[in-house]
């Protein structure tokens, strides 16, 4: 069973604050790491694939670096705002014989205060 | 693009019936579509593997049985759960992966806004 964690749980910030969380996991298993943005009441939405060492991706405020070495990527929050409020999932696809299918965390939930 | 629909977003039923829930990619082709569960306070478990006409690869514990799958078409696929006890109750969700050459990127898998079960 692969085992991915987040940290925190839950985070709370204030407006124009810039944050970060973790994703730890196997480095053992590793074929790609999904980020996913989740609303209440909606799909989650995707983030980014990430697949090689050293990775850094970009999407208007949000960012992420991947090290498959040591096991972990963070996700970063720049100047936080209200709409940015939402549970940010991490996942793994170990490839292999598990090629395609995703392995969760569980989630940190975050809430920006105005 | 790349949206992914799911019906019904919440049914409550007796037990021993049972319910279908549809999963629909409404702009690309999927392939493969996957099935979740989240119980509360836990991530999202992956139950099951549709194949596009072919059976489905179940996980270890989803008994096949009780979670039957249908993936018809390259844009459908359908869990029900049979015979649905209250242990059965739980959020049910599912994602799907473009075929290459169609909207959304092939190594994402979309989400639906997933389906609140509960058994009474």
């Amino acid at each position: 069973i692969l085992n991915v964690e987040q940290s925190p749980q839950s985070l709370h910030v204030q407006e124009g604050d810039s944050t970060n969380f973790t994703c730890s996991f196997p480095s053992s298993n590793f074929y790609a790491l999904h980020w996913y943005r989740w609303e209440t009441a909606k799909s989650p939405e995707a983030l980014f694939v990430m697949t090689l060492n050293g990775d850094e991706k970009k999407k208007g405020r949000i960012s992420a670096t991947l090290n498959t070495k040591e096991g972990y990527s963070y996700l970063y929050i720049k100047g936080s705002q209200p709409e940015d409020s939402a549970t940010y999932l991490c996942a793994l696809n170990a490839g292999g014989t598990s090629y395609g299918k995703l392995t969760f965390g569980q989630g940190t939930i975050l809430t920006v205060h105005p | 693009g790349a949206v992914v629909s799911q019906h019904p977003s919440r049914v409550i039923c007796k037990s021993g019936t049972s319910v279908k829930i549809e999963c629909r990619s409404l702009d690309f082709q999927a392939t493969t579509m996957f099935w979740y569960r989240q119980f509360p306070k836990q991530s999202l478990m992956l139950m099951a593997t549709s194949n596009e006409g072919s059976k489905a690869t179940y996980e270890q514990g989803v008994e096949k049985d009780k979670f039957l799958i249908n993936h018809a078409s390259l844009t459908l696929s359908t869990l029900t759960v049979t015979s649905a006890h209250p242990e059965d109750s739980s959020f049910y969700i599912c994602s799907a992966s473009p075929t290459g050459g169609t909207s959304g990127r092939p190594d994402t898998q979309y989400f639906g806004p997933g389906t609140r079960l509960t058994v009474l």
